[in-house]
């Protein structure tokens, strides 16, 4: 079965500091992996995603991921953290046996202090 | 600018209440999808539908109808509305089958009292 995990509940970062969400899945063939960022009381909103090609995607906001293949991993990086970013990230994955199903992991809450 | 739209951000229904969420897209959209959000649990699938009168069920359809009788409009139904469906309720829509991004709406908080 398709999964992700997401295994911080909450990432810290003093802002101007390079921040990492960690992401890590499991499908059996081709992973095609999504970040959502979700602002207070507000849906998600769409960063990046990785389908093919690239192994660094760049996104939305400054942000961007990079694909290991070996790891089994999808991290979501930013090289200096904004007070703004603070909000809650989620990353997803294709389900390929239903290729419009995104299969999203449990959050992590990013706080980025002053 | 694409747009989902839930009609509601807020409600707050009694036990046993018959309660409908309603979803709008304007980006002609096949795909539609109701997902709850619940702390430590991330975004669950409840149901989905690729076409107009067509839906499946996802990872939680129990308590839960749905409803797609024109492309842009996908309606969840709590049938009997309980306190453990107390949740956030997002709807999201997509443009294919192929491998593009998800919409989301604002959202919709339900509270079952």
């Amino acid at each position: 079965a398709q999964s992700v995990a997401q295994p911080e509940d909450q990432v810290n970062v003093a802002e101007g500091n390079p921040l990492t969400v960690k992401c890590t899945y499991s499908v059996s063939g081709n992973p095609y992996l999504f970040w959502y960022v979700q602002y207070p009381n507000r849906g998600l909103q769409f960063l990046l995603k990785y389908i093919t090609g690239d192994n660094l995607v760049k996104g939305s906001y400054g942000f961007e991921a990079e694909f290991n293949k070996s790891q089994t991993s999808f991290h979501l990086k930013k090289p200096s953290a904004l007070v703004s970013d603070s909000a809650l990230y989620f990353c997803a994955v294709r389900d390929l046996y239903n290729t419009d199903k995104l299969i999203f992991g449990t959050g992590t809450r990013l706080q980025v202090f002053p | 600018d694409v747009k989902v739209t839930q009609s509601s951000r807020y409600l707050v229904k009694r036990t046993g209440e018959k309660v409908f969420l309603e979803c709008v897209q304007d980006m002609d959209h096949e795909n539609m999808f109701w997902y709850r959000q619940d702390p430590g649990l991330g975004l669950r699938l409840i149901y989905f539908s690729y076409d107009v009168k067509m839906k499946e069920k996802g990872d939680i359809p129990e308590g839960y109808s749905v409803s797609r009788e024109k492309k842009e409009r996908f309606s969840l139904i709590l049938e009997s509305a309980s306190t453990n469906q107390t949740s956030m309720y997002l709807c999201a829509s997509t443009a294919d089958r192929g491998f593009t991004e998800a919409f989301f709406g604002q959202g919709t908080r339900l509270t079952v009292v």
